[in-house]
């Protein structure tokens, strides 16, 4: 049973373009958590999605980012006119329904701004 | 407000030493705990938890206790293996467990 994928795994971007990340959680999971870990620091929330649906995003900036979790095809986080600033690792995790506690985490993206 | 603090990094240790990783919370609630272990890159696993007050989670030798009268969830484990060499999480959940927050992570060397 492969594991939660993430692609990219490294992405560089000027300042001013768009990043996208991809994510698909493990086969049977229905619900994606993205999380942000900038430079010396832990994780934190981002957005809880399910399928066609956002259940939480108290975590994401309230400009330029955005996420979706499409009923066919992996989670997508947008990021518009990206800045030095958004520097960081971005993960992915999934659970299975009904164990939310049980979050699987991708390898994460590691997306520099230049 | 809800947040994670662990014991700063590295950790170096020779093989088959003791471990502890010092990890305290603050929470508006009343919190499940989690440690999770990142391996050179892989993504984050879960490696233990616990749900309530007195609860040792444990997994792979490595154990910790949640300790709500001090608001601590320490990670130890008796004889430490070179594999062991990871960045340990420290994390805690409230409610509906969809919002993780995390400590900075700990790194851990485990020297032969």
């Amino acid at each position: 049973n492969a594991g939660v994928m993430q692609n990219p795994r490294h992405l560089v971007r000027r300042r001013g373009q768009e990043a996208r990340l991809r994510c698909s959680p493990m086969k049977g999971h229905s619900h994606v958590y993205w999380y942000r870990q900038l430079p010396e620091e832990g994780l934190k929330f981002m957005v809880y999605l399910q399928k066609e649906n956002i259940i939480d995003e108290s975590g994401m900036p309230k400009e330029r980012f955005s996420a979706e979790f499409p009923k066919e095809g992996p989670s997508i986080l947008r990021i518009q006119q990206v800045v030095r600033g958004d520097s960081a690792a971005y993960f992915c995790a999934s659970s299975p329904e009904g164990r939310p506690y049980e979050q699987y985490f991708g390898p994460g993206t590691r997306l520099t701004v230049t | 407000g809800n947040s994670v603090t662990q014991m700063e990094g590295p950790v170096t240790l020779s093989e088959e030493a003791f471990l502890t990783i010092n990890c305290t919370y603050t929470a508006t609630g009343y919190p499940s705990l989690f440690w999770y272990v990142q391996y050179p890159g892989e993504g984050l696993q879960l490696l233990l938890k616990a749900t309530k007050a007195d609860d040792k989670g444990s997994n792979k030798g490595f154990e910790a206790t949640y300790r709500k009268e001090t608001t601590s969830f320490h990670l130890e484990k008796g004889s430490v293996q070179v594999s062991d060499s990871a960045v340990y999480f420290c994390a805690l959940s409230l409610y509906n467990f969809n919002k993780f927050y995390f400590g900075s992570g700990t790194k851990l060397n485990v020297k032969p």
